[in-house]
């Protein structure tokens, strides 16, 4: 079964500063996809970023990158000029097709002022 | 357009009593999924649907829940009888699948549940 796993449960980030997220998979697959969720304190899930494991570049998404490194299994978020609004939980999801996407456990990130 | 939609937002109730959490999906949408999240256990996969049909059920905890789609508009996620160790923050996700999609799921705001 794909596992998920954040080894970082809380990171601390000074804003205007850049924070990398960690998260790795276990899959055997070749085909998948990869997603970075945010999580406020409203609780609403939102999508930040999205990686297609056949695409060999690295998605950006405004002030949000990733570094995917398919050989290691690996896929990092990093946050540019950290704002005050990026504070809530950051979850890493895998996906396949559709039928069952897979979540870390998150990682709590503050921003200090 | 209108994201998912999940009512109430909030729901107390006591234990032994039936509770139905509803979901809106993004229309155009042929993929539905109800999740439950918590502290100990995260983020959950109850089961999904495509074009209003389930097709995995497997991670429903038990008899006492159940999921039904009537139309590609509306699902509901019934319990009963409610438990308090079925307090949790419940949430619907859509999406739609086509040629090139990568297959990401839109959440609703949640339904936080509290069973006393």
């Amino acid at each position: 079964a794909q596992t998920v796993t954040q080894s970082q449960p809380e990171m601390s980030v000074q804003e205007a500063e850049t924070v990398t997220l960690s998260c790795t998979y276990d899959t055997s697959e070749s085909d998948y996809y990869l997603f970075w969720y945010k999580q406020p304190p409203s609780r609403q899930m939102i999508l930040v970023i999205r990686q297609e494991a056949y695409k060999q570049q690295n998605a950006t998404e405004n002030r949000f990158s990733v570094n995917f490194q398919k050989a290691a299994k690996s896929f990092s978020l990093k946050i540019s000029d950290s704002q005050l609004g990026d504070a809530a939980m950051y979850f890493c999801a895998y996906n396949r097709y559709n039928n069952d996407m897979r979540f870390g456990a998150g990682t709590r990130l503050t921003v200090k002022p | 357009d209108a994201g998912v939609i999940q009512s109430p937002r909030h729901e107390v109730t006591e234990m032994g009593q039936e509770v139905t959490l509803r979901c809106k999906p993004i229309s155009g949408h042929d993929y539905l999924f109800w999740y439950r999240q918590t502290m100990m256990r995260g983020l959950e996969l109850l089961i999904y649907f495509n074009n209003n049909v389930p097709i995995d059920d497997s991670g429903m905890p038990e008899d006492r829940f159940s999921a039904k789609m009537p139309n590609a508009s509306f699902s509901t996620l019934k319990i009963q009888p409610s438990e308090p160790r079925d307090s949790a923050v419940y949430f619907c996700a859509s999406s739609r699948v086509w040629r090139g999609s990568s297959y990401e799921q839109y959440f609703g705001p949640g339904t936080r549940l509290t069973v006393t």
